[in-house]
C-alpha cells in the first residue's frame, strides 16, 4: 500500500517570508503523480500543484513550487512571498498511475498560519 | 464558478439509523468520489463512481456503504446502519479525468456525528 506522511502539523511564518513545507510518499510504483491540495477555513479543498513523476522538472504555479525528489520519495511544496490567504491547511497526496483501491492517498496535513 | 456542493452541511443520528449524504458535481464532470475524513485522521479515499458503476473502492467501503447517482445530477452516499465510527466529515469531489491523472474538485464536505 502508498503511504504519504506530513511530519509538519502545523507551521506558522510572517508574511512576505518563504515557506516550505515537507511531504515524503512510499510507493511500489515507477510512475505516479503527486498534488498539493490547500482546504482554506470553512472552504473546498482545492488543488495547488501537480507534479508528475516521470517528469524531472520541478513544477511551479505562481508563487508556488515543487521540490520533487525521486529516488528520497521526498515531495515538498515551496510558498514564496507569503500572503495571509495563504493561510490553510495543506495536504500532500499521492496517485498510482494505474489506479487501484488505495484511491488518491492523502498525508495528514499541515496546518500553514501567514502570521501578519 | 462551477463548484461541487454537499448537503447537509452537518447531521446528527443516532446509532443504527441510516443516513444520505448528497453532493451535486460539477456537471460536466465524469468520475464522481466520495472520500472521509475522521476527526484528526487523514483525508481517506472511499469509493470512486464513473459511468454509473463504481469503478474503485477502499477497504472501508463496505456493505453499509452504498453509492447511486439517481437522477443525472445527484450523487449520493449512503450508509445502510451508521455505527459510532463513521463519524467523520464526508467529501465528494468530481474531476473530468480519472483520478490519479486530473484534478480533483471537492465540496465543503458533510459532517455526520452518530451518537
Amino acid at each position: 500500500a502508498q503511504t504519504v506522511t506530513q511530519s509538519q502539523p502545523e507551521m506558522s511564518v510572517q508574511e512576505a517570508e518563504t515557506v516550505t513545507l515537507s511531504c515524503t510518499y512510499d510507493t511500489s510504483e515507477s510512475n505516479y503523480y503527486l498534488f498539493w491540495y490547500k482546504q482554506p477555513p470553512s472552504r473546498q479543498m482545492i488543488l495547488v500543484i501537480r507534479q508528475e513523476a516521470y517528469k524531472q522538472q520541478n513544477a511551479t504555479e505562481n508563487r508556488f513550487s515543487v521540490n520533487f525528489q525521486k529516488a528520497a520519495k521526498s515531495f515538498s511544496l515551496k510558498i514564496s512571498d507569503s500572503q495571509l490567504g495563504d493561510t490553510a491547511m495543506y495536504f500532500c497526496a499521492l496517485a498510482q498511475s494505474g489506479g487501484g483501491a488505495d484511491g488518491l492517498t492523502f498525508g495528514k496535513g499541515t496546518h500553514l498560519i501567514i502570521q501578519p | 464558478e462551477p463548484e461541487v456542493t454537499q448537503t447537509p452541511s452537518h447531521q446528527v443520528t443516532q446509532m443504527g439509523q441510516e443516513v444520505i449524504l448528497r453532493c451535486v458535481p460539477i456537471s460536466n464532470h465524469l468520475y464522481f468520489y466520495w472520500y472521509r475524513q475522521i476527526l484528526g485522521q487523514k483525508v481517506e479515499f472511499l469509493v470512486s463512481f464513473y459511468n454509473n458503476e463504481i469503478s474503485e473502492k477502499s477497504e472501508i467501503f463496505d456493505d453499509q456503504f452504498s453509492v447511486e447517482r439517481p437522477d443525472g445530477s445527484n450523487f449520493t452516499l449512503k450508509i445502510r446502519s451508521t455505527k459510532l465510527e463513521d463519524s467523520a466529515m464526508y467529501f465528494c469531489a468530481s474531476s473530468v479525468l480519472r483520478w490519479n491523472t486530473g484534478e480533483l474538485f471537492f465540496g465543503e464536505g458533510s459532517r455526520l456525528t452518530v451518537l
